[in-house]
């Protein structure tokens, strides 16, 4: 298994410029989520899915839009950049637990993001 | 809502001490927290979780944390540090089971030093 892949690892944008961040896990997770990742902030959530077509929004939605057509796939597209949204992404998906349980959340190496 | 605080941004240890690593959370029912570790340039893994199975929790690479309701606390402990140990710690918390966001603290940073 590959686990969580995001592409590109590097990316530097222009203000104004659209992009979209992938995110593919192969583990047949139903749950996969998407944050970012600030000096001192920690990470903060942006969206989730906790399966195909259904997403939520998280604590900093805005600037963002996700889809979720497949259970392998969830890819963050960022529609108009700003500087504020320079930062470091992850994605991370977890597998349904059992009843009374919580699962680890499995992370991708992150796509380092600067915008111009 | 539930939250996280993890006190000292930054934690300097030399090689062969104790790694006390601090977290405090907020949640208005019984929580399910997590440590994970970042290594530089790297994803997060998970170092160990609290299910409410057992209060002390041992988790990979010498670690563990012990689960304290009444100081809602859920600090990360190991006995003796390694210079492999130097990275970015954090804690983590969601209040359902299932598939939840997680809530994560600012982060500690270890350094160990020789």
């Amino acid at each position: 298994n590959a686990g969580v892949t995001q592409t590109p690892k590097f990316q530097v944008l222009k203000t104004g410029q659209s992009m979209t961040l992938q995110c593919a896990q192969d583990m047949n997770h139903e749950y996969m989520s998407w944050y970012r990742q600030d000096p001192g902030m920690g990470l903060r959530l942006i969206h989730y899915s906790v399966g195909a077509g259904i997403t939520d929004q998280g604590e900093v939605p805005n600037g963002y839009n996700v889809s979720r057509s497949t259970t392998e796939d969830f890819p963050l597209r960022l529609l108009s950049a700003a500087p504020s949204q320079t930062s470091v992404y992850f994605c991370a998906s977890s597998y349904t637990p059992t009843s009374g349980s919580v699962n680890e959340q499995f992370f991708g190496p992150g796509t380092r993001l600067t915008v111009l | 809502a539930q939250s996280v605080t993890q006190l000292g941004s930054h934690v300097s240890v030399s090689e062969g001490a104790l790694v006390l690593l601090r977290c405090n959370y907020s949640s208005s029912v019984p929580p399910y927290l997590f440590w994970y570790v970042q290594y530089p340039n790297q994803g997060l893994q998970l170092l160990l979780k609290y299910t409410s199975a057992a209060t002390l929790v041992k988790g990979i690479n010498g670690f563990e944390a012990e689960f304290k309701k009444s100081e809602t606390s859920f600090h990360l402990t190991k006995p003796s540090a390694h210079m492999s140990d130097a990275a970015e710690y954090f804690c983590a918390v969601t209040r359902n089971s299932g598939n939840t966001p997680l809530v994560f603290g600012k982060g500690t940073r270890l350094s160990v030093i020789a």
